[in-house]
């Protein structure tokens, strides 16, 4: 069974600095997807940034990317220039590529805050 | 579009009641998922659903029923309510295919005393 950990249950930042969140994951499998997702005090989970097992290139969205190292199975999120509005908390997901069984295995989640 | 919308926001129920939340997505997604979030922790699946007339178990079943007579309507039910399904209720949907993130509601936060 696939597992997603993150080690990180709490951080904190001043804003405009870069900060990153670590997510490790555990599969037999070779092609899956990878997520990061943000939720704000809101509760509404937002998509963040997604990765292809297959694409060696590291994803970006704008302020975020991700370090992507299928070998150490590690998928970590850099978040840089970070805004208040970054305070969230941020999960780390996994779902394997295709089939019926596709459900997505979040981690426990690392709370950012980010300090004016 | 709507997207994914949860009915109702908040409950407070009784150690015994039952109760439905309601999910309904409007983009014609085949794949629904209800999740529960305990306070400080992640999400976990309850039951998942790939289409009208299919679902299945997730990781934590026990204490909840669902259907999916539709593609728009995924309601998960509880019955004899009890304070361990205290917790927030998320339902989720994605299209049909391989690699789509998921789509989440905007929860439900249930306190049973």
């Amino acid at each position: 069974a696939q597992t997603v950990t993150q080690s990180q249950p709490e951080m904190s930042v001043q804003e405009a600095e870069t900060v990153t969140l670590s997510c490790t994951y555990d599969t037999s499998e070779n092609n899956y997807y990878l997520f990061w997702y943000k939720q704000p005090p809101s509760r509404q989970m937002i998509l963040v940034i997604r990765q292809e097992a297959y694409k060696q290139q590291n994803a970006t969205e704008n302020r975020f990317s991700v370090n992507f190292q299928k070998a150490a199975k590690s998928f970590s999120l850099k978040i840089s220039d970070s805004q208040l509005g970054d305070t969230a908390m941020y999960f780390c997901a996994f779902m394997k590529h295709g089939g019926r069984d596709d459900k997505i295995i979040f981690g426990k989640g690392t709370r950012l805050h980010i300090l004016p | 579009n709507a997207g994914v919308t949860q009915t109702p926001k908040f409950r407070i129920l009784k150690i015994g009641q039952s109760m439905t939340l309601q999910c309904t997505q409007d983009m014609n997604h085949n794949y629904m998922y209800w999740y529960r979030q305990d306070p400080g922790m992640g999400l976990k699946l309850i039951y998942y659903s790939v289409g009208a007339g299919i679902t299945d178990k997730g990781e934590v079943p026990n204490g909840y029923n669902v259907s999916r007579s539709t593609t728009e309507d995924f309601p998960l039910r509880l019955e004899l309510a009890a304070p361990s399904q205290t917790s927030v209720y998320f339902c989720a949907s994605r299209p049909g295919g391989v690699g789509y993130e998921q789509y989440f509601g905007p929860g439900t936060r249930l306190t049973v005393t």
